[in-house]
């Protein structure tokens, strides 16, 4: 069972379009963070959002953390080749508290094309 | 401030052979992690090291699986004997608060 479902999977973009990817949850989470991995490489932490209802942004990208802190969204503006890579995200749930275990979405590989 | 190194970055052996994966974490960071990624989903914690203490293996098939983390700094994570279905990126991650969690390279191992 996935506690963390991301959608989509995989997405295939032609470059200065946008996209959206989603992360959704039943359970409730402290906090949620997104991460960028490059093949060979490992998972690189992009944002942490803590608050229900927060909004961040890192250049052209988004990051919104749901109300009730069970969902999150990544929002990439006139997306780039340079932005291709696998995009996770993860939670710390909410009830354990000994040195942040994180939960982590299956990932969505993102394609852009110039 | 140099990142969390690991080896051997690739290895690959028979099913039923032993290997062992090398990770050395930020200095200073008390909590190390290791994870397994297998191909297509995100990574999954094995074991969670606090200092030379393990704070959670719940997921850690201990039959085959061990790891320790002697006086708290480099940890060894061991498969003995391996399956098929082991072949995975095996991702060490370490952080200092427990929040923010640095990750290494990983190993890819491939079982045939």
């Amino acid at each position: 069972t996935q506690l963390l479902e991301q959608s989509p999977q995989f997405l295939s973009i032609q470059e200065g379009e946008n996209l959206t990817v989603y992360c959704n949850s039943s359970s409730v989470f402290s906090s949620l963070q997104w991460y960028r991995q490059e093949p060979g490489e490992g998972p690189v932490l992009l944002v942490t959002v803590v608050t229900g209802g927060e909004v961040k942004k890192l250049k052209r990208l988004t990051f919104q953390f749901g109300d009730a802190r069970k969902d999150s969204s990544l929002h990439i503006t006139a997306a780039q080749p340079g932005d291709t890579g696998l995009y996770l995200c993860a939670g710390h749930l909410a009830s354990y508290n000994q040195g942040g275990k994180l939960i982590f979405g299956q990932g969505t590989e993102l394609s852009v094309k110039p | 401030e140099a990142g969390v190194a690991q080896s051997p970055r690739y290895k690959i052996i028979e099913k039923r052979q032993s290997v062992a994966f090398w990770c050395n974490p930020i200095s200073g960071h008390a909590t190390l992690y290791w994870y397994q990624q297998i191909l297509g989903q995100g990574p999954k914690l094995l074991i969670q090291f606090q200092n030379n203490g393990v704070v959670d293996d719940s997921q850690l098939p201990k039959d085959r699986f061990s790891a320790e983390r002697l006086k708290g700094v480099d940890s060894t994570l061991k498969i003995q004997p391996a399956k098929l279905e082991d072949s995975a990126v095996y991702l060490c991650a370490s952080s200092l608060m427990g929040q923010e969690q640095y990750f290494g390279p990983g190993t890819r191992l491939t079982v045939t």
